[in-house]
């Protein structure tokens, strides 16, 4: 099956600095890519929706300017969470899929997780 | 935007066959049915989906009802391995993932 993976697995980082992760695609060519995110005991909830060489479309109440989404090659997109605070702690997920058009959406194999923790 | 509801937690002895059910009484005609898991700490694995018809892969059986407002995952022999959050997802074809709660499937020795 396609393998995605995200790097860091873990991160640790100071209040007010910003914090990159990675979402890649290690089999197969990713058109588009999800990132959600994932509270202590909660459900995943979609973040964004990130489509190769344009801008990511993001879910409602999610702030566009705090997590920039950049999906600059079909293999990789980054999710960077700008000054950030002990609220913004989380497991952050990315998904990715092959399909093109309106098969963007289907089939979404989803990477191992980010735990970001905000001192 | 979650159109599911799930038990939320099931226990099962080893080696039993786990039934999770979900309600889906609103589902359109054109919506599938997927089933992830996600074991604690990592990213949701995909187990099944299904339209109408039953569906069976190597990894468990869906039983979808002739009406579709409901339906059950079904783990043939459940292991330990096989706790984890279950999400019964209902979506169409061609659209994002909204996950609901979930079921915490707890499989005991």
């Amino acid at each position: 099956g396609a393998v995605v993976s995200q790097h860091p697995s873990r991160v640790i980082c100071k209040s007010g600095t910003s914090v990159k992760i990675e979402c890649r695609s290690l089999d197969f060519q990713a058109t588009t890519m999800f990132w959600y995110r994932q509270f202590p005991k909660q459900s995943l909830m979609l973040m964004a929706t990130s489509n190769e060489g344009s801008k990511a479309t993001y879910e409602q109440g999610v702030e566009k300017d705090k997590f920039l989404i950049n999906h600059a090659s079909l293999t990789l997109s980054t999710l960077t969470v700008t000054s950030a605070h002990p609220e913004d702690s989380s497991f952050y997920i990315c998904s990715a899929t092959s399909g093109q058009g309106e098969m963007s959406y289907n089939e979404q194999f989803f990477g191992p997780g980010t735990r970001l923790t905000v001192l | 935007d979650a159109k599911t509801t799930q038990p939320t937690s099931m226990d099962c002895a080893e080696g039993r066959a786990a039934n999770l059910p979900c309600n889906h009484s609103t589902i359109s005609g054109n919506e599938y049915v997927y089933w992830y898991r996600q074991i604690h700490s990592q990213g949701p694995q995909y187990i099944i989906h299904g339209l109408k018809n039953n569906e069976t892969n190597e990894m468990a059986s869906l039983i979808i009802t002739e009406d579709r407002k409901s339906s059950t995952l079904i783990l043939p022999h459940a292991t330990l391995r096989d706790t984890a959050v279950y999400y019964c997802i209902v979506r169409p074809y061609f659209n994002k993932f909204y996950f609901g709660s979930g079921t915490k499937l707890n499989v005991k020795p």
